[in-house]
Parts: C-alpha cells; sequence; structure tokens
C-alpha cells in the first residue's frame, strides 16, 4: 500500500459527459502529480501540484483540468469526454523536496471508460 | 525534448537473467528510476540510481548507467515468474515530474 488514495476506481461514462477523479496524497506528502495511462502511449504526465499551487504541465488537454486543496488532496477534471479520453488515470505524491530522491508514489489509478 | 524510450517486450525462461535496457534525452536528471508495474495495480518504485553513479546492486537487481550514452539497464537475476510485469524506465529531478518510458512488458515462461 503506497498510501496514496485513488477513487473512483473504476467509472463508465458516455461521451460528452463530465467526471471528476479523486486522489488523496501519502500524509505529509505536498506534491501531487497526474498521469494517464493508455495503451498506445505509456504514462503520459499531465499536471503537477505542489502545496495548492499549480508547478507543472505536461500534455493535458484544455477540457481537463485539476486543482489541489488546502488539506492536499486534489481532484482532476475531465470534460466534454471522447472516446480516446478512456485510459487508466494515476495520482501520485512525493515527499518534501529536501534531502530527498524525488521518488513519486502512486495510487492504484482510476479506470475511466467512456462509451 | 525529454523522452525516454524503452523497448516493448521481452521473454525469458524461468530462472535466466533477464536485462531491460532504456535510453533517455535529458542529461540533467538527477535520478533515474525503474518502476514495476503488476496488472491491475499502480507503479511501485524498485529502485533508482543517481546520476553520477555507473552503478548499483540490490539483491537479484543490478542497475547500469551509461551517462555518455544516456542509457540505462536493469538486470534482474534468477528471474522468477512473479516477475512477471511491465517494467518502466523514468528519468526526472527532485519535486519534478518524472518523464516516463513506454514500459516493458516481461513475461517469464516456466
Amino acid at each position: 500500500d503506497s498510501g496514496v488514495t485513488q477513487t473512483p476506481k473504476h467509472l463508465i461514462t458516455a461521451t460528452g459527459q463530465r467526471v471528476t477523479l479523486r486522489c488523496s496524497p501519502r500524509s505529509g506528502d505536498l506534491s501531487v502529480y497526474w498521469y494517464q495511462q493508455s495503451l498506445d502511449q505509456g504514462l503520459q504526465f499531465l499536471i503537477q501540484y505542489y502545496n495548492g499551487e499549480e508547478r507543472a504541465k505536461g500534455n493535458i488537454l484544455e477540457r481537463f483540468s485539476a486543482q489541489q486543496f488546502p488539506d492536499l488532496h486534489s481532484e482532476l477534471n475531465l470534460s466534454s469526454l471522447e472516446l480516446g479520453d478512456s485510459a487508466l488515470y494515476f495520482c501520485a505524491s512525493s515527499g518534501p523536496l529536501e534531502g530527498h530522491t524525488g521518488e513519486l508514489f502512486f495510487g492504484e489509478g482510476s479506470r475511466l471508460t467512456v462509451l | 525534448g525529454e523522452d525516454v524510450e524503452q523497448s516493448l517486450f521481452l521473454s525469458v525462461r524461468e530462472g535466466d537473467s533477464s536485462v531491460i535496457n532504456c535510453t533517455y534525452t535529458d542529461s540533467s536528471s538527477t535520478y533515474l528510476y525503474w518502476y514495476k508495474q503488476e496488472p491491475g495495480a499502480g507503479l511501485q518504485l524498485l529502485t533508482y540510481i543517481f546520476s553520477n553513479m555507473d552503478m548499483k546492486q540490490d539483491q537479484r537487481l543490478t542497475v547500469l548507467l551509461n551517462k555518455k550514452d544516456k542509457h540505462l539497464s536493469l538486470r534482474i537475476a534468477d528471474t522468477q515468474t512473479g516477475d512477471s510485469a511491465i517494467y518502466f524506465c523514468a528519468e526526472g529531478r527532485v519535486a519534478d515530474k518524472l518523464i516516463f518510458g513506454t514500459g516493458t512488458r516481461l513475461q517469464v515462461f516456466p
């Protein structure tokens, strides 16, 4: 158990809909990362938050948005869903900036299926 | 740009050694990592190597880093069926995102 919790584990929805994925980082971790894993594209970095502020942005579509709340949990919002958005969405967290090896701790993922 | 490449598949016999290779492009990476993903699970860190090291050994795992060629490898000695999984190479710096490869699916047969 990595200590990172993601909900829901599975989600099936229709094209055009909007969903919210939730992530609780490990206790004490300030950084949260979102990744998308699809069959043909490996693990793609979407966005990173550090202590409530956006820190880095990757290949995140404009239809997607995220935020990190004061209690450090994070939500990834996916809207106007398309078939190609079907994927496994991972959240990861990491520890303090100092004296750290940069390891990310991953949740078990939220599997999104868009029909 | 940042890019990490791996071969997609590797098949080995139980008891043999497995070698999974990875190439990366970002020479400013501080650490390089190997993660393992079992079916239906998230990614778990197997081992990492600091960029100024050439080799790291951890029980059955040996990591070799050729910084000049930007090549990283993971050797698993005495491969077991429980080692069957997808192995991801990743590069990054502390408090920064990690860039992952496409993953190598290791299949171990008896």
